[in-house]
């Protein structure tokens, strides 16, 4: 089972920001937090991980909380082609495959 | 276009008849794995690959399904006996080898959308 908890569905304004809540309560001192989305009738993409430090790609941002209970993923200038399903996903460094939860649904406005 | 190519994309098949999918990751992946989605649901892991050997399988995959890697290149996805509930996405990724810090991208390709009547 999925051992992360996100919205079902969020929405935004195109141009603005995009701030997607995980909850991971239960996670472990070796587990990554990861994000993928799903553009629709596409496989999953890769965005962006960390273990416990901000990180910031092309793509997006990663907060993680100082406790490692929650993280936020920013998209920063949210576009029409954000439209996705967005999945949040701890991945132990001894694991190789991911579990997905439901995700959230992101629409951006126009 | 991530470089995964699954074939075929879409699969109609009567219950019962068996199926195989095939899956080519990229050249350089030496791990590959197979995901099923069902419609509104996120993927389901089913067991994955490093090189030739088969490292992890799912409790989903049960003994009808079976997966090969022989070559430690492309890979196959069999199902015998098919159920209507196998009716799904069958998703193929593969990824590089570990660079550290935890990195484990995995690239996804399009999907077999198979469908059992």
């Amino acid at each position: 089972d999925a051992k992360t908890t996100q919205p079902t569905s969020m929405d935004c304004a195109e141009g603005r920001a995009a701030n997607l809540p995980c909850n991971h309560s239960t996670i472990s001192g070796n587990e990554y937090v990861y994000w993928y989305r799903q553009i629709h009738s596409q496989g999953p993409q890769y965005i962006i991980h960390g273990l416990k430090n901000n990180e910031t790609n092309e793509m997006a941002s990663l907060i993680i909380t100082e406790d490692r209970k929650s993280s936020t993923l920013i998209l920063p200038h949210a576009t029409l082609r954000d439209t996705a399903v967005y999945y949040c996903i701890l991945r132990m460094d001894s694991s190789y495959k991911l579990i997905f939860g439901s995700g959230t649904r992101l629409l951006v406005r126009p | 276009d991530t470089g995964v190519s699954q074939d075929p994309r879409h699969k109609i098949t009567k219950r019962g008849q068996n199926v195989t999918f095939r899956c080519d990751p990229i050249s350089e992946h030496n791990r590959l794995y197979w995901y099923r989605q069902t419609l509104g649901q996120g993927p389901e892991f089913l067991t994955y690959f490093q090189n030739e050997a088969q490292l992890e399988k799912s409790r989903l995959l049960s003994d009808r399904f079976s997966a090969e890697r022989p070559k430690g290149s492309f890979s196959t996805l069999e199902i015998q006996r098919t159920e209507q509930g196998d009716s799904a996405m069958y998703l193929c990724a593969s990824s590089a080898p570990d660079p550290g810090q935890g990195y484990n991208e995995q690239f996804f390709g399009p999907g077999t959308r198979l469908t059992v009547l």
